[in-house]
């Protein structure tokens, strides 16, 4: 099946600093990806949808000033975590993509795991 | 209102006692029901799609049902390699007009040798 990469895997960072998480599909081109945000024993959380050459689509209540979102190419988007703070502490995980006609299939990176001191 | 709803949270078995995990929904126009699993620090991994009512698949000791209302999860003959977070998700739709992805809390699943 279709491969899904995100890098890094881990990141630990000081509170204030930004930090940029990539999401790459490996084998295929995706004009949209899915950002979503888990917490310790919670289910996924979407923040985003991530448009290849257009702005990305923010779910209510993600600030767009703080994740900022970048879909290069057909096959990389990046999230920025700005000005980081301990409450951004979480697993972020991307996705790639959701709709291909009948064949509905989502393919998960990862996941990215961010601590912030 | 939640438009997926998991149940159990939690659910503990003993290797080979079979058992069922359920998946709720209340979207309309339902285009798609889907099954994933996801291990701890991973995301998740695919498992089945189910479009239609009375409509079921099957992977080794999984097999998925879908009705108008809800899926199950049949879990046949558990092992301990079964443990996992089952996730159900469905396309919901937003107020743009397009669909996004919804998930369910997921079922932690923990099957004790």
């Amino acid at each position: 099946g279709a491969v899904v990469s995100q890098h890094p895997s881990w990141v630990i960072c000081k509170s204030g600093t930004s930090v940029k998480i990539e999401c790459r599909s490996l084998d295929f081109q995706a004009t949209t990806m899915f950002w979503y945000r888990q917490f310790p024993k919670q289910s996924l959380m979407l923040m985003a949808t991530s448009n290849e050459g257009s702005k990305a689509t923010y779910e209510q209540g993600v600030e767009k000033d703080k994740f900022l979102i970048n879909h290069a190419s057909l096959t990389l988007s990046t999230l920025t975590v700005t000005s980081a703070h301990p409450e951004d502490s979480s697993f972020y995980i991307c996705s790639a993509p959701w709709f291909s006609g009948r064949h509905n299939e989502q393919f998960f990176g990862p996941g990215t795991r961010l601590t912030v001191l | 209102e939640d438009q997926v709803t998991q149940s159990p949270e939690a659910l503990r078995l003993q290797e080979g006692e079979s058992s069922s995990l359920n998946c709720s929904y209340t979207v309309s126009g339902l285009r798609g029901l889907f099954w994933y699993r996801q291990d701890p620090g991973k995301g998740p991994e695919f498992l089945f799609t189910l479009y239609s009512a009375g409509e079921e698949k099957e992977k080794e000791r999984l097999k998925a049902t879908l009705t108008k209302k809800e899926s199950f999860l049949h879990i046949t003959a558990p092992k301990p390699e079964d443990s996992a977070t089952y996730l159900c998700a469905v396309p919901a739709p937003e107020s743009g007009g397009s669909y996004i992805p919804t998930f369910g809390r997921g079922t932690s699943l923990i099957v004790h040798p």
